[in-house]
């Protein structure tokens, strides 16, 4: 099992520009959630989805962020345009079946000048 | 809310024990601890889902304590390798909100 895949790994665009954060959870799993990790604020969920249906997105900071999950497989975070305040770590994670934990991604680390 | 953990951060000898502690001011259900090394992504460590319930993970073990709302973690016999920043994320059940506290940074030397 290659775990949940992001991409990329680094980004470092100027404010105003577009973001697209990548992500593949594990097969077979269900839920996927997105969260963003800074140092004043910690971990915290942005949205998450059921079945590639978004049931709660309450933590997306504005409307500057979208998600989407087109597939079971795939799933992207938009930013649009970005601010030098959503540099963070952005982590994606997925679980499924019985298992009520959460299996994370490597993060993307995304730095807006 | 988000659940507070305590300290922020502890640093240990090998060989040495440490608690973490983490409560919360809404009713508890369970809570995840999750460790992440420095440039990683966390990693679930334990659930405990039942009030007074222990569990381990290696010499690390948890308990929980329904009515007073908190949970501990404790590093027993640290080891080099139990360096990190421990998570304690706490929700309902089914709830799928975890709320994550900020996190306590443990560094064990030889």
């Amino acid at each position: 099992d290659a775990g949940v895949i992001q991409s990329p790994r680094h980004e470092v665009t100027e404010m105003g520009q577009e973001v697209t954060l990548r992500c593949k959870p594990i097969s077979g799993h269900d839920y996927l959630f997105w969260y963003r990790q800074t140092m004043m604020r910690g971990l915290e969920l942005l949205i998450y989805f059921n079945n590639n249906v978004p049931i709660d997105d309450s933590g997306m900071p504005e409307d500057r962020f979208s998600a989407k999950m087109p597939n079971a497989s795939f799933s992207t975070l938009k930013i649009q345009p970005s601010e030098p305040r959503d540099s963070a770590v952005y982590f994606c994670a997925s679980r499924g079946g019985e298992t009520v934990t959460r299996d994370f991604g490597p993060g993307t680390r995304l730095t807006v000048l | 809310q988000q659940p507070v953990q305590s300290p922020q951060a502890v640093i240990l000898r090998e060989g040495e024990d440490a608690v973490i502690n983490c409560s919360s001011s809404k009713a508890l259900y369970s809570v995840h601890w999750y460790r992440q090394k420095h440039g990683e992504a966390p990693v679930f460590l334990m659930i405990l889902l039942k009030g007074g319930e222990q569990k381990g993970h290696e010499k690390i073990s948890a308990s929980f304590n329904e009515k007073k709302q908190q949970s501990s973690l404790y590093l027993t016999a640290s080891q080099l390798s139990y360096s990190g920043t421990y998570f304690c994320g706490t929700g309902a059940i089914n709830d799928y909100k975890l709320s994550f506290g900020a996190g306590t940074t443990v560094t064990v030397r030889a």
